[in-house]
């Protein structure tokens, strides 16, 4: 059930770029994307919706493919503040699954200057 | 607004002892859930609730009770507490599925259990 991310870890040099992956053998309503500093609280980034729209957050975007159900979190010209792990979150089509948000293992993203 | 909020921060139990985790929400929020985060294993879905009255397991509910009686609070209480329970517990709380919100997290309670 747990959504499988990749690459596990990532490091950068600031202004390059990254993709993390997000991929579910499930059929998804929704995919949403948190990044989390270490010692503090997961923080929502964006949320996907069944329909395959991407979405973006100044230089961060997402997108969904519904038929493969994956997602991809796309981070651009990278900030040093873009450190840390990154957690894909995935809820399953069907109303057994309304509110049930299920975290892939997390991607750890180190920018260095 | 407060967001969530969580206590205690910080706890130390002896096994077989019992408590509760406190966890309120002021957003008027339908869906509340808890996690536990160990290192290297992610967040894990310990029990979820979308709405007052109504509570469902996750994917590590053993060992952990929820209510809830009111949209604000959702506690989890730990029944007989072992060391494999030792963790960071995570209460997180949305709006229902449809809309494009995301959960917000409490800041965390960290528990040793001894």
């Amino acid at each position: 059930q747990q959504p499988v991310q990749s690459p596990q870890a990532v490091i950068l040099r600031e202004g390059e770029d990254a993709v993390i992956n997000c991929s579910s053998s499930k059929a998804l309503y929704s995919v949403h994307w948190y990044r989390q500093k270490h010692g503090e609280a997961p923080v929502f980034l964006m949320i996907l919706l069944k329909g395959g729209e991407q979405k973006g957050h100044d230089k961060i975007s997402a997108s969904f493919n519904e038929k493969k159900q994956q997602s991809s979190l796309y981070l651009t010209a990278s900030q040093l503040s873009y450190s840390g792990t990154y957690f894909c979150g995935t809820e399953r089509v069907g109303s057994g699954n309304t509110g049930k948000l299920i975290f892939g293992q997390g991607t750890t993203l180190q920018v260095k200057p | 607004n407060a967001g969530v909020t969580q206590t205690p921060k910080f706890q130390v139990l002896k096994t077989g002892q019992s408590m509760t985790l406190q966890c309120a929400q002021d957003m008027n929020h339908e869906y509340m859930s808890w996690y536990r985060q160990d290192p290297g294993m992610g967040l894990r879905l310990i029990h979820y609730s979308v709405g007052a009255g109504i509570t469902d397991q996750g994917e590590v509910p053993n060992g952990y009770n929820v209510s809830r009686s009111t949209t604000e609070d959702f506690p989890l209480r730990l029944l007989s507490a072992a060391p494999s329970q030792t963790s960071v517990y995570f209460c997180a709380s949305s709006y229902s599925s449809g809309f494009s919100y995301g959960y917000t997290f409490g800041s965390g309670t960290r528990l040793t259990v001894v």
